[in-house]
This record gives structure tokens, C-alpha cells and sequence, in this order.
């Protein structure tokens, strides 16, 4: 069974720094790109950023681009946001999603940015 | 600029089908899509994978119910004998040039 378990999620203030992570088991994990995605509340889903599967490229959404750092690490299965310079606005639920499609998806890790 | 249009809500009663559309952008017709579907105070499900020509793949454990489609830049997700689980939001995906997009999903009302 494809698992997707994201954490690192929490309170934190604006200008502030949190690293989320994203463990994966049932699948070949090192053979497919991964994704971020984030659900700011009572909004639609947002593509963050994207990490192919031998690191060789990477990409984000312009509204992170400079703040947010994707990265992996194949031989834990896991997949890392490092977001700095946090705003309100990046407040959201951030799900890990394996694969080109989105084949896979996490439960979600909740990132408040608050005074 | 590719951009996926969805209509914010639909509805249709028990039992019924009803067809959700999401519609590329001017240059895009030849993209594929995904179809997502997201329940209440869940993460979302994939769905399927929807090419221009109407062939799709269906993720594990999608019931027969789900079905795709195309026509141009048009492409459908129908769903058939509508249950009460299948109250959700659907949402339709692809990439662009170095960039994830998502349509703004529609809101699917079970009557």
C-alpha cells in the first residue's frame, strides 16, 4: 500500500522558518518525481513546487520562488520543503503528491503563519 | 499563459450521471490531464489521467462509475449512479512549462 506521511507542520511567525517532511513506503520512491502542494482554508489546491526524481530538476511557483527549497533524499524515501521568510499568505495545508500526475497523495501537514 | 477552467459547482440527484468539464487554455488542446477529487476534510484522490484523445487510466480502486472524455480543448470527467460519497470537490490538473496547474475545481452537490 502507497503511503504518504507529511510532517513538520505548525505555528510559526511571519519571517519566520519551518522544514516540512514527506516519508514514503510502497512504491519505488527513487523512480518518480514528487511534488508540493499546498490548500490555503476554504481555497483550491495550489501547485508549490516539484523535484524530479534524481534531484536534476526542480521547480517552484512564482509566489515561492526564492523563499522555498525543495529537496529529497532517495535512500530515506523522503521528500523535504525548507520554506523561509514564511508570510500569512503561505498559511495552508501542505500535501505531498508523488509522481508526474499526482498519482499519490499525503493526508496533509497544516502551516499556520500568525503574530 | 495555460490556464484550466472549471465551473465552480454542480449538482445532480442519487442514482443520476453527471458530466464535470475543464477546459484548457487557447494553444493547450493537446494537453492531458488528471482528474482529483477531494472529500470533505480529506486530502485528495487521484482520479484518473486523461489524454486529448479520450483515453484514460484510472488510479487503484477507482470504481467503473468514473469515466473520462475529450472533445478539443474540452475534457470530462462523468460520473454515473451517483452515491453519496461522490459529494466532493473535483479538481483537473497539468503542467505547463516548468509549472504545476490546477483548475479551480468544482463543487459536486449529491441531491
Amino acid at each position: 500500500e502507497v503511503q504518504l506521511v507529511e510532517s513538520g507542520g505548525g505555528l510559526v511567525k511571519p519571517g519566520g522558518s519551518l522544514r516540512l517532511s514527506c516519508a514514503a513506503s510502497g512504491f519505488t520512491f527513487s523512480s518518480y518525481s514528487m511534488n508540493w502542494v499546498r490548500q490555503a482554508p476554504g481555497k483550491g489546491l495550489e501547485w508549490v513546487s516539484s523535484i524530479s526524481s534524481s534531484s536534476s530538476y526542480i521547480y517552484y511557483a512564482d509566489s515561492v520562488k526564492g523563499r522555498f527549497t525543495i529537496s529529497r533524499d532517495n535512500a530515506k524515501n523522503s521528500l523535504y520543503l525548507q520554506m523561509n521568510s514564511l508570510r500569512a499568505e503561505d498559511t495552508a495545508v501542505y500535501y505531498c503528491a508523488g509522481t508526474y500526475y499526482f498519482d499519490y497523495w499525503g493526508q496533509g501537514t497544516l502551516v499556520t503563519v500568525s503574530s | 499563459q495555460l490556464v484550466l477552467t472549471q465551473s465552480p459547482s454542480a449538482s445532480a440527484s442519487l442514482g443520476a450521471s453527471v458530466k464535470l468539464t475543464c477546459t484548457l487554455s487557447s494553444g493547450h488542446s493537446s494537453y492531458a490531464i488528471a482528474w482529483h477529487q477531494q472529500q470533505p476534510e480529506k486530502g485528495p484522490r487521484y482520479l484518473m489521467k486523461l489524454n486529448s484523445d479520450g483515453s484514460h487510466s484510472k488510479g487503484d480502486g477507482i470504481p467503473d462509475r468514473f469515466s473520462g472524455s475529450s472533445s478539443g480543448a474540452e475534457r470530462y470527467l462523468t460520473i454515473s449512479s451517483l452515491q453519496s460519497e461522490d459529494e466532493a470537490d473535483y479538481y483537473c490538473q497539468t503542467w505547463g512549462t516548468g509549472e504545476g496547474v490546477f483548475g479551480g475545481g468544482t463543487k459536486l452537490t449529491v441531491l
